[in-house]
């Protein structure tokens, strides 16, 4: 039972377009939600994240985008580089009273920019 | 770099063997965390330990155990391998271990089980 799901397993975008990925979860407790990206060969790496108090965070190039009512985020990079390709995670966390730092992911979306 | 390392990088073993896998944290942070990636999932999270005490546990089999020494590096202990433990399996840590740290990961040890 996947609470957090990434349905494109792959995106392939031209340089210097916009990117979209997708990200929905069922569990509506989760209230923070985070984008990793990874390389292959290395771990994820932190990119931007967002409280359910927000609907939009930016942060240069990316920008993440929280629907609540949908259960929906997406993350926008604008505009896409040949050095964004890697695979993006999509997690989520609930507040356990904030002691636990655990996180759920999604399976992850391959991103493909080409020059 | 993110200051956590893993150890080894691969691991190739055979079923019903019992290995362990080791994480060092980034200098100064207190918590870490166990996540396991196998093929064409997300990362599942396993365990976590903050200064030398479990925290939160998530779908760790009881064949998995886990520890946080005094020095902070934790290391996760597989037991009676079988083919479906092949994965990768991260580790990160934080420095508080509250929801909201940046999780810093390391670079993962690949485990084949053969």
């Amino acid at each position: 039972d996947q609470q957090v799901k990434q349905n494109s397993p792959s995106l392939s975008v031209q340089e210097g377009r916009i990117s979209i990925l997708n990200c929905d979860y069922t569990n509506s407790m989760f209230d923070y939600f985070l984008w990793y990206k990874k390389y292959p060969a290395e771990g994820p790496t932190f990119l931007i994240s967002i409280s359910s108090i927000k609907d939009k965070n930016e942060d240069g190039r990316f920008t993440v985008f929280l629907n609540k009512s949908a259960k929906h985020l997406s993350l926008h990079i604008v505009p896409s580089q040949p050095g964004d390709s890697a695979v993006y995670f999509c997690a989520a966390s609930m507040n356990y009273g904030g002691s636990q730092g655990n996180l759920i992911f999604g399976k992850g979306t391959k991103l493909s920019v080409k020059p | 770099d993110s200051g956590v390392t893993q150890t080894p990088k691969h691991l190739i073993t055979a079923t019903g063997q019992r290995v362990t896998l080791r994480c060092s944290p980034r200098s100064g942070d207190l918590s870490v965390y166990w996540y396991q990636q196998s093929l064409d999932q997300g990362l599942q999270f396993l365990i976590q330990y903050y200064n030398g005490e479990e925290r939160a546990k998530g779908n760790i089999l009881e064949r998995f155990s886990a520890q946080q020494f005094p020095d902070l590096h934790s290391e996760l202990n597989l037991s009676s391998l079988e083919l479906g433990d092949s994965a990768l399996y991260f580790c990160a840590s934080t420095a508080g271990g509250l929801r909201g740290d940046t999780q810093y990961f390391g670079p993962g040890t690949r485990l084949t089980v053969l």
